[in-house]
């Protein structure tokens, strides 16, 4: 099955730095790479997607890289706010028969220093 | 918001007990997805329904079972609680009808909380 390696566990930056986390993938099937945004006690929120058929897609302060070569996607946050603190987790969905699932990395609780 | 509703929001119960967590999908979502939340081990994937049939299983013990009525709703049902079960539960949906599935992100529920004492 779909193993997600996510990196790193903890990061701490100065606001207005960039942040980025990276993950990679093991199976090559894998089409769909979901980032999910979540504070403290509350719901993981969909921040941004990428297709396998896309290479970079961005959102204002938030881009996500695809490497479909190197089985590797990362997400970049630009000009970090204290609200961006959080922990972010990234997930590959693989198709298994008729079937989607989506498996997780670990995540990365990221802290936006003021 | 995100459409999908969990009840109850927390759980409170102790070890050996039986309990039923529940959740609406998203209005149009045919999917609901199971996830176990513990602070050392992310977000573990337990189980899919798709349209009342289960669809994937993930690391989900035989103390737990799911099922998804014919209204779409969907209720985890975890038995003989342990310690270790301690956990925040979320529901997911995804899959609108009409659309491909692939195309199809999911969308958490607020999670219900679940303490073992």
């Amino acid at each position: 099955g779909e193993n997600v390696e996510q990196h790193p566990s903890t990061l701490s930056v100065q606001e207005g730095d960039s942040a980025v986390i990276k993950c990679t993938y093991s199976d090559s099937a894998s089409n769909y790479f979901p980032w999910y945004k979540q504070e403290l006690g509350k719901r993981p929120q969909l921040i941004i997607d990428i297709r396998s058929n896309v290479g970079e897609k961005k959102d204002q302060r938030i881009a996500v890289t695809l490497n479909k070569t190197a089985k590797h996607f990362s997400l970049h946050i630009t000009e970090t706010q204290p609200e961006d603190s959080a922990v972010y987790f990234c997930a590959a969905r693989t198709r298994e028969g008729s079937n989607y699932k989506l498996t997780f990395g670990k995540g990365t609780l990221l802290t936006v220093n003021p | 918001d995100s459409g999908v509703t969990q009840t109850p929001k927390h759980l409170i119960t102790a070890t050996g007990q039986r309990v039923t967590l529940r959740c609406s999908p998203r209005s149009g979502d045919l999917s609901v997805y199971w996830y176990q939340q513990s602070l050392d081990q992310g977000l573990q994937f337990l189980i899919q329904y798709y349209n009342g049939e289960e669809r994937a299983k993930g690391n989900i013990l035989e103390r737990f079972s799911a099922q998804q009525f014919p209204d779409l709703h969907s209720e985890l049902n975890l038995s003989s609680l342990e310690l270790g079960d301690s956990a925040l539960y979320f529901c997911a949906s995804s899959v609108a009808l009409g659309y491909r599935v692939s195309n199809q992100p999911q969308h958490f529920g607020d999670g219900t909380r679940l303490s073992i004492l």
